[in-house]
């Protein structure tokens, strides 16, 4: 079973349009959630922490569901300048060893005008 | 940006051939990472480094060898690679090993074994 499971998309949506991406974890023990972006040929940036309550940052927002050991992203009022791919990322650390990080295979998004 | 660089940017070898990779970070970081990124799958983990030292082996094939000299150094080592090896090659750094630290990554190497 893989650590982290995501809808590898494409997701196609205009401009203005709000998407959600969903993402599961299979670890119960995870501790620190992200969402990470990539775009076409370039290296992962951090796109934002996901927190237990929730959190909110411009257009994106975040939500964690520990119970369910799901994760969200739900980006409003699209730009051109989100089509890229989003990586949702969990790490849990192992007794004495340090956390890693795990990520998924990422949702590919194309906002077009 | 210049903050998690690397080289080559692009590298073509033969299975019989032997290369590095390098990757510097000036972010003043005291852990280094090495992903591989193949096509239509997650990114893997290979090796971790904390303060030089080596923490964690992904299981990965002898053929690939990690080098850290210094916090702001890495290297990869390669050697009699096979075709299923090309792939793209990041590096990454964070303040410290540990998965609640922000990692930055480097462009990466695209990696051709022919």
């Amino acid at each position: 079973r893989k650590e982290v499971e995501q809808d590898p998309g494409p997701f196609n949506v205009p401009e203005g349009a709000t998407v959600a991406f969903n993402c599961t974890y299979s670890n119960s023990a995870s501790q620190s959630f992200f969402w990470y972006r990539q775009d076409c040929r370039k290296e992962p940036k951090l796109l934002m922490s996901v927190y237990s309550s929730g959190n909110e940052d411009g257009r994106f927002t975040a939500q964690l569901n520990r119970a369910s050991q799901y994760i969200s992203l739900l980006i409003r009022d699209s730009k051109l300048s989100d089509s890229a791919t989003y990586l949702c990322v969990v790490n849990f650390d192992r007794g004495s060893t340090l956390g890693r990080l795990y990520f998924g295979r990422g949702t590919q998004l194309t906002v077009w005008p | 940006e210049t903050g998690v660089t690397q080289t080559p940017r692009h590298l073509v070898m033969g299975m019989t051939n032997k290369k590095s990779l390098k990757c510097e970070q000036h972010l003043g970081h005291n852990a280094m990472y090495w992903y591989k990124q193949s096509a239509k799958k997650p990114l893997e983990l290979m090796f971790v480094y904390n303060f030089k030292e080596q923490t964690e082996n992904n299981s990965v094939p002898s053929r690939f060898s990690p080098e850290c000299p210094n916090s702001s150094h890495l290297f990869l080592h390669l050697h009699t690679l096979q075709p299923e090896d090309s792939a793209l090659y990041l590096c990454a750094s964070s303040h410290l090993a540990g998965g609640n630290n922000e990692q930055f990554f480097g462009p990466g190497t695209r990696l051709t074994v022919l």
